[in-house]
């Protein structure tokens, strides 16, 4: 497996309170992304970043915040938890997304997150 | 809009047999184009990628193709095993674009 570690693994938490997911990489790769996962819709892009202190959103980002004050390190924010934040979370790193060499886009085991 | 297509959304083999699964999309300017194998609690893991002058690639008893004109590529398992039970999910890169286009996965069972 690439080194790519997310933590927590499994979380539940309240509606309203902050949860930040952690996702810590050890291959140096410049793009990281995270998504959520959701039975019937597939992966879908929340933030993803270009570089320390540069970001973006995805097409689902409304409720999130993301940081990236290291290379190594991305993490995901949820400021007010909502039950329809509740989803399987997945942290992603890639060298070259669109590029003309085949480089791979790995991705981590998954957050559980549930918000009850 | 998706710009991944994935089919059959599901599909249930006997061991041994072999399937062939689809996937059609819509992004453009094209660049690459991924295959994943997904295990139940797992992240998605690389099977194979294809640029535009690619036509076929294998994994082991997995063969992608790739039609660039049509917009198509097909995943082939070959001799399925148990272990083939998974979600594969086709993904699109665009050249230019930091994302990734997901396909909403096909569901693959396996059984004895």
């Amino acid at each position: 497996d690439a080194g790519i570690t997310q933590s927590p693994r499994h979380k539940v938490t309240e509606t309203g309170t902050p949860v930040t997911l952690r996702c810590h990489q050890t291959e140096n790769h410049r793009y990281m992304y995270w998504y959520r996962q959701d039975p019937g819709h597939g992966l879908r892009l929340i933030h993803y970043s270009y570089g320390v202190k540069d970001t973006d959103k995805g097409e689902v980002s409304d409720g999130y915040s993301v940081s990236r004050s290291k290379t190594e390190d991305f993490l995901l924010t949820l400021e007010s938890a909502t039950s329809s934040q509740t989803s399987v979370y997945f942290c992603a790193i890639s060298e070259f997304p669109d590029g003309p060499l085949n480089t791979e886009a790995f991705f981590g085991q998954g957050t559980r997150l549930t918000v009850v | 809009k998706n710009q991944v297509e994935q089919s059959p959304q599901s599909l249930i083999i006997l061991e041994g047999k072999n399937c062939t699964l689809q996937c059609n999309y819509t992004v453009s300017p094209f660049s690459n184009l991924r295959w994943y194998k997904q295990d139940t609690g797992r992240g998605p893991v690389s099977l194979t990628i294809m640029t535009f002058s690619e036509n076929t690639k294998s994994n082991g008893r997995y063969t992608a193709t790739l039609d660039a004109d049509t917009k198509q590529s097909s995943l082939h398992i070959t001799a399925s095993q148990l272990s083939d039970s998974a979600s594969y999910i086709c993904v699109v890169s665009a050249k230019g674009n930091n994302r990734l286009a997901f396909g909403k996965g096909n569901q693959v069972v396996v059984i004895p």
